[in-house]
């Protein structure tokens, strides 16, 4: 029953440096997203993806890069970290699909970055 | 570019009150979905309400939608200590994707 998972839960990281986070989800769903989460902010869209092997630009995607190799997995990376990046990233995830619930997005518990 | 946005910032209430947010947004929707966010954790969907419904209930949270003033309400009533968390409205931004607003912090006092 594990939803989705999100690992590391948390990491610094000096200016220039670089990682990935990943997304792991286990109810086949179609689409997921990355999202940014700032102080007094709501969530801003990163990337995401309408399906394995596919991915698009959200409203703040410069600075990132995703990938979707597998339909369970969404990659978030960060090829050069800046101290803008610190914050507070969510992947969620959502059926697709026809009904009301394809819109529903499930989350994972976030992944708390500090670039120094 | 935030489509929702919440009133207010944040509020502080007794337990046992009812508690009401507020979120208005700027373009039509096909529906409005509410989300909590307890501290340290991914936010979870609440409750949804479609454009053509205009009141939706779900155990203590009661949902209203005014699509001609685009404007949508979150009451809890007989609020918990456990209630205490952020809470954010997300309306359909096309393609499947959710716009959120920068939520309504709530805090409910023993």
């Amino acid at each position: 029953n594990a939803g989705v998972t999100q690992t590391p839960k948390f990491r610094v990281l000096k200016t220039g440096q670089s990682m990935t986070l990943l997304c792991a989800q286990d109810m086949n769903h179609e689409y997921m997203y990355w999202y940014r989460q700032d102080p007094g902010m709501g969530l801003r869209l990163i990337h995401y993806s309408v399906g394995e092997g596919t991915t698009a630009k959200g409203e703040v995607p410069d600075g990132y890069n995703v990938s979707r190799l597998k339909k369970q997995n969404f990659l978030l990376g960060l090829e050069s970290a800046a101290p803008s990046q610190t914050s507070v990233y969510f992947c969620a995830s959502i059926p697709g699909g026809s009904g009301l619930a394809k819109n529903i997005q499930y989350f994972g518990a976030g992944t708390r970055l500090s670039v120094l | 570019s935030q489509q929702g946005e919440e009133d207010p910032q944040a509020l502080s209430i007794q337990e046992g009150e009812n508690a009401t947010m507020n979120c208005s947004y700027k373009t039509s929707i096909n529906n409005l979905q509410w989300y909590r966010q307890n501290s340290g954790r991914g936010l979870v969907h609440l409750i949804l309400i479609r454009s053509n419904e205009r009141e939706k209930h779900s155990g203590r949270l009661r949902v209203t939608l005014d699509t001609s003033k685009k404007s949508s309400s979150l009451l809890i009533t007989a609020s918990r200590a456990a209630d205490t968390a952020s809470y954010f409205c997300a309306t359909d931004g096309g393609y499947n994707k959710l716009i959120f607003g920068a939520g309504t912090r709530l805090a409910v006092h023993p």
